[in-house]
């Protein structure tokens, strides 16, 4: 079974580009979320979508960041303007469904450095 | 609101040293509680899970897990490392009430010297 693909895997941008990300869940996972890991600390959920809904986008910073989940399949995370703190691996997951207790599953992960 | 604290940033053993990770959390709700790894150069992957039942979870490699409700704890462990053992541990915690959402601890790393 192929596993949750992420591009790029690396990006160096100055602060105030912009900058996408894209992720392609595991085939028949309905919930995908995108997580932002700065370097020593844990994963931090950005959003997470059911379908092509968002489920939760509490810890998201609008004014700079979007996402979107067009057809319910695969995603993209925005970044605009990207600021230096947003230098951080970026991690896309999937899941069959959103109950507690779901296994997410995760990406590779594309690693941004803002200079 | 909720958290994660994993008390050990690095634990550095010999081949054959027994190994236990602290995990606590702050919810005092119903929980289900992860271990993710991240080898060297892969992604997080999922270790073991406690669900419901059993406190004592056993996953994959050998790693075992206790739910402690009471200390609020789910301490990760293994007999014996292996050098190949070496990664970034990750405790993650899920509210009941939050569906699928995990809140993730800082991480561990773990190496394992030959």
């Amino acid at each position: 079974e192929a596993g949750v693909a992420q591009s790029p895997r690396y990006k160096i941008i100055e602060k105030r580009q912009s900058v996408a990300f894209w992720c392609n869940p595991i085939s028949g996972h309905a919930t995908l979320y995108w997580y932002q890991q700065i370097l020593g600390q844990g994963p931090k959920l950005l959003i997470q979508f059911q379908n092509n809904g968002v489920v939760d986008d509490s810890q998201l910073p609008k004014d700079r960041f979007s996402a979107e989940r067009l057809k319910g399949v695969d995603s993209t995370l925005k970044i605009q303007p990207a600021k230096l703190e947003d230098s951080a691996v970026y991690l896309c997951a999937s899941s069959f469904g959103s109950p507690p207790g779901e296994t997410q599953y995760f990406g590779p992960g594309t690693r941004l450095l803002v200079l | 609101a909720q958290s994660v604290s994993q008390h050990n940033h690095h634990v550095i053993l010999s081949e054959a040293a027994s190994l236990e990770l602290g995990c606590n959390y702050s919810y005092g709700g119903t929980v289900n509680l992860f271990w993710y790894v991240q080898y060297p150069g892969q992604h997080l992957q999922l270790l073991l899970k406690y669900f419901s039942g059993d406190p004592l979870v056993k996953g994959i490699k050998g790693f075992e897990a206790e739910f402690i409700k009471s200390k609020f704890s789910f301490n990760l462990r293994k007999p014996s490392v292996q050098w190949s053992d070496t990664a970034e541990y990750f405790c993650a915690v899920n509210e009941e009430t939050s569906g699928s959402r995990l809140t993730f601890g800082e991480g561990t790393q773990l190496t394992v010297n030959p």
